[in-house]
């Protein structure tokens, strides 16, 4: 079955540092990536999204490419704040699979003033 | 815009009582999931809907059940609550099954004694 493998957290990074969270997957066919944040006490919301393969998702300086070389679909920003502090989920979605979503198990991050 | 509503987001359960999540969304989406999130393990799927009327089961389906009588509301029994059932349980919807995003409750936080 498919299968989302995140980075390991904690991640604990000084205010303007350089942010990668790596995700990679496992799935048949051609999935959508997604990268979804949850801050403290909310649902989950959608930071940024990629449909197919080499395209870019960006959103409030946050980008992650969808690299179907690799399986993988690695977030990045250049320089975090204070306010990015949460929980960072990578799923991937498929229409043949009643649109039912694979999750990681979520990346907390910290940023620190 | 309400998006999606989840009632009661906090509730306190004897084990072998019952009790009804309600998830409601205006958005006229087809496809409604239930999640069930616990430390460390991500969100992992507990039933789903792809339309009024249907529902399926998901990867943690036992102890709950679900009805979509209404295309808008989505709704999450307990028959008889059991302390393994304590989480953080999210409601989500979504309007296209491959490349839409999900948009998520803000959780129903579940205690069972």
């Amino acid at each position: 079955g498919d299968s989302v493998t995140q980075m390991e957290g904690p991640v604990t990074l000084s205010e303007e540092a350089f942010l990668t969270i790596n995700c990679t997957y496992t799935a048949t066919g051609y999935p959508s990536l997604f990268w979804y944040v949850q801050y403290p006490g909310e649902g989950l919301q959608l930071l940024l999204k990629a449909t197919k393969a080499d395209d870019k998702g960006s959103n409030k300086g946050f980008e992650a490419t969808y690299r179907k070389e690799t399986t993988s679909f690695h977030l990045e920003k250049g320089s975090v704040q204070v306010s990015d502090s949460a929980v960072y989920f990578c799923a991937l979605s498929q229409g043949t699979n009643a649109g039912k979503s694979t999750f990681g198990d979520g990346t907390t991050l910290t940023v620190k003033p | 815009n309400a998006g999606v509503t989840q009632t009661p987001k906090f509730r306190v359960l004897k084990t072998g009582q019952s009790m009804t999540l309600l998830c409601a969304q205006d958005m006229n989406h087809e496809y409604m999931y239930w999640y069930r999130q616990d430390p460390g393990m991500g969100l992992r799927l507990i039933h789903y809907s792809v339309g009024e009327g249907t529902t399926a089961k998901g990867e943690v389906p036992d102890g709950y059940n679900v009805s979509r009588l209404k295309k808008q509301n989505f709704l999450l029994g307990l028959e008889s609550a059991a302390p393994s059932q304590t989480s953080v349980y999210f409601c989500a919807s979504r309007h296209n099954a491959n490349t839409g995003e999900l948009f998520f409750g803000e959780g129903s936080r579940l205690t069972v004694l």
